[in-house]
């Protein structure tokens, strides 16, 4: 069974850090290009960052450029989200997602982690 | 950046009617790659039909999606009381990725 558990959110304060993870399980997580996805509560999906199946191609939305850095291991099965100068905007739920073999669609999703940056 | 519109805003419908979603994108969504995923609350999405018209696995048939260009549509032919949740639609045509805004689908 395909399963994505992420963790590492939690209450920090503005200008502060915080690393997010997904730990993969049930696939072969090297041969999948992840994202992150985040979610103000009780609002809209908003995509975050992409990372290809290597690492050697990534993406990120303008509003967490510089900021954000999206990683992978894939010996641990694992993605990583490393925040920096957090803002409080930047406050979500914070969804890792698998990216289809067969298209840029989502097949499968975490459950989420919240971070609260106040 | 391609916008994603969804309407209406709120449907309010009782079990056993159909609904029908609206996704409209403020340009064309070459190769018909649109997604629609349903989310009940304190849940992670969950996809339901993929370029915009193919059923994920595990998807009952009475979700069906339909539309090219810049108008597509989710319809649900006969709601059930779990079908009560946000449906939003995203593109993967062109980066970044978007997401419509959502509709929110509840009892009547």
């Amino acid at each position: 069974e395909v399963q994505l558990v992420e963790s590492g959110g939690g209450l920090v304060q503005p200008g502060g850090s915080l690393r997010l993870s997904c730990a993969a399980s049930g696939f072969t997580s090297s041969g999948y290009w992840m994202h992150w996805v985040r979610q103000v509560p009780g609002k809209g999906l908003v995509w975050v960052s992409r990372i290809n199946s290597d690492g050697s191609t990534i993406l990120y939305a303008d509003s967490v450029k510089g900021r954000f850095t999206i990683s992978r291991d894939n010996a641990k099965n694992t993605l990583y989200l490393q925040m920096n100068s957090l803002r409080a905007e930047d406050t979500a739920v914070y969804y890792c997602a698998r990216r289809a073999l067969a298209g840029g669609y989502y097949d499968y999703w975490g459950q989420g982690t919240l971070v609260t940056v106040s | 950046e391609i916008v994603l519109t969804q309407s209406p805003g709120t449907l309010s419908l009782s079990p056993g009617e159909r609904a029908t979603l609206s996704c409209r994108a403020s340009q064309s969504i070459s190769r018909n790659c649109l997604a629609w995923y349903q989310q009940k609350p304190g849940q992670a999405p969950r996809l339901l039909i993929y370029d915009a018209s193919s059923r994920a696995t595990g998807i009952p048939d009475r979700f069906s999606g339909s539309g090219s260009g810049t108008d597509f549509t989710l319809t649900i032919s006969r709601l059930e009381p779990e079908d009560f949740a946000v449906y939003y639609c995203q593109q993967y045509a062109g980066t970044p990725w978007t997401f419509g805004q959502g509709t929110k689908v509840e009892i009547k």
